[in-house]
Order: C-alpha cells, then structure tokens, then sequence
C-alpha cells in the first residue's frame, strides 16, 4: 500500500490566496522530493529536503521538512494561474525507489 | 538536447494482446523507472532498474515486463496477464538510485 499520505487531495483556490499540502509517511525517510505535473503533461522536480527541520523557497513556494523526518509540506502564498497543475510529494524510504503521496490537484478562480 | 524520450504517446491493446513501450535516454543515467499513473492514485512503481542488465520488481509488477540490456534503453512489456492495463505510463530516469528523477512524456494506454 502507499507509504506516504498526501492531504488533501483537491485544492481549490482563489487566485491572490494562500494554500498548504501536506504529506506524512509511518516511516522515517531519508529525504523528500517535491514534483508538479500541470495538466496533460509529466511530472518535474521542483526541490528535495534532507536535513531534519529543513526549509526551502523557491520564490513564493516554502517546503518545509518535519523535525522527525516523516512529514513534509509546501505552502504557496499569493497564488497564480501558473500554480495550477497535482504537486506530488515522493519519501526516500530507501535509496532506490520513492514512495509517491497521490497528489494535490491545485485549481485557480481568477 | 538531453533528455527522455518515450514513445509511442498514445497505444490502444487488444485483448490477449501484449504491447511494448519504449523509453530512451541521453542523460547517462545509471537508474531508469517504470511508473502508472492512475487518477487520484499517484504514481506506482512497476519495475526499475540500478544498473544495466539488473532489473527489480516494484510495488505493481504482476502483468509487466522488461530488459534493460543497454543503459540507455528500459522497455516496458505489458503483458496479456495485466487485466486492467488502461493506464499513463511514465518512464524515468536519475543520475544514480535515489537522485531526483526526470520523467519522459509519458504513453497512454488504452484497451480496445
């Protein structure tokens, strides 16, 4: 079954407002990887977390890294039509494969 | 250009049929990836391979296939045995197990 749990599922957003996704695992993970997938297109990499606590921006998106090491979330502040597309969280549980979470699906109202 | 390529972008499957989708890359990359894309699912493994002529099954092998016999190619075989193949397939690629992945375009699947 999925080892890494992605909240919530649907994101429905007023464009100018705030959102947060959140992902959780039952295991410690060694590092985890943020991806956007915009609609009818593959998923790309935006950033990846290793250190306990760790912050991360990238312009108006903030990931964050649990003190634990098993939870995880990315906050986008002033959202933009550009941010519409399913963010995917993906837990390194062990080196050679990734857990993915099933995704945030990000939809904007202008 | 570097990059992954995967082809063909969309395929249609007749029943008992078993079909092959390719996956290419350029990147020298020593890992390559097989993934399903189901809607509100994520993406699943199905096989993924650390080195050239190694290969392990992932979370959702049964009904797959494949060889990695040259570092640039991984091909996927889906099966007869695979009931419910409808799916988008993603193929990719890291540096070495582990490393961020990069992802072709992607293959539709679909049953006739």
């Amino acid at each position: 079954g999925q080892q890494v749990m992605q909240i919530p599922q649907y994101q429905h957003v007023q464009e100018g407002e705030d959102f947060t996704t959140y992902c959780n695992s039952s295991t410690t993970l060694s590092n985890i990887q943020w991806y956007k997938q915009r609609p009818g297109g593959h998923p790309v990499f935006l950033i990846q977390l290793v250190k306990s606590g760790e912050v991360k921006k990238q312009k108006r998106l903030t990931f964050q890294f649990g003190e634990a090491k098993k939870n995880s979330s990315l906050h986008i502040t002033a959202t933009q039509t550009t941010d519409v597309g399913t963010y995917f969280c993906a837990g390194n549980i062990r080196d050679y494969k990734l857990s993915f979470g099933a995704g945030t699906t990000v939809t904007v109202r202008a | 250009d570097g990059g992954i390529t995967q082809s063909p972008k969309y395929l249609f499957r007749k029943e008992g049929q078993n079909v092959t989708l390719s996956c290419e890359q350029n990147l020298n990359h020593d890992a390559m990836y097989w993934y399903r894309q189901d809607p509100g699912q994520g993406l699943r493994l199905i096989y993924y391979s650390q080195i050239v002529n190694d290969f392990q099954k992932g979370d959702i092998a049964e009904g797959y296939s494949v060889s990695r016999e040259k570092k640039e190619s991984f091909p996927l075989t889906v099966t007869s045995a695979q009931k419910n193949p409808t799916a988008f397939y993603l193929c990719a690629s890291s540096g070495r197990s582990g490393e961020k992945l990069f992802f072709g375009s992607g293959t539709q699947l679909s049953v006739l």
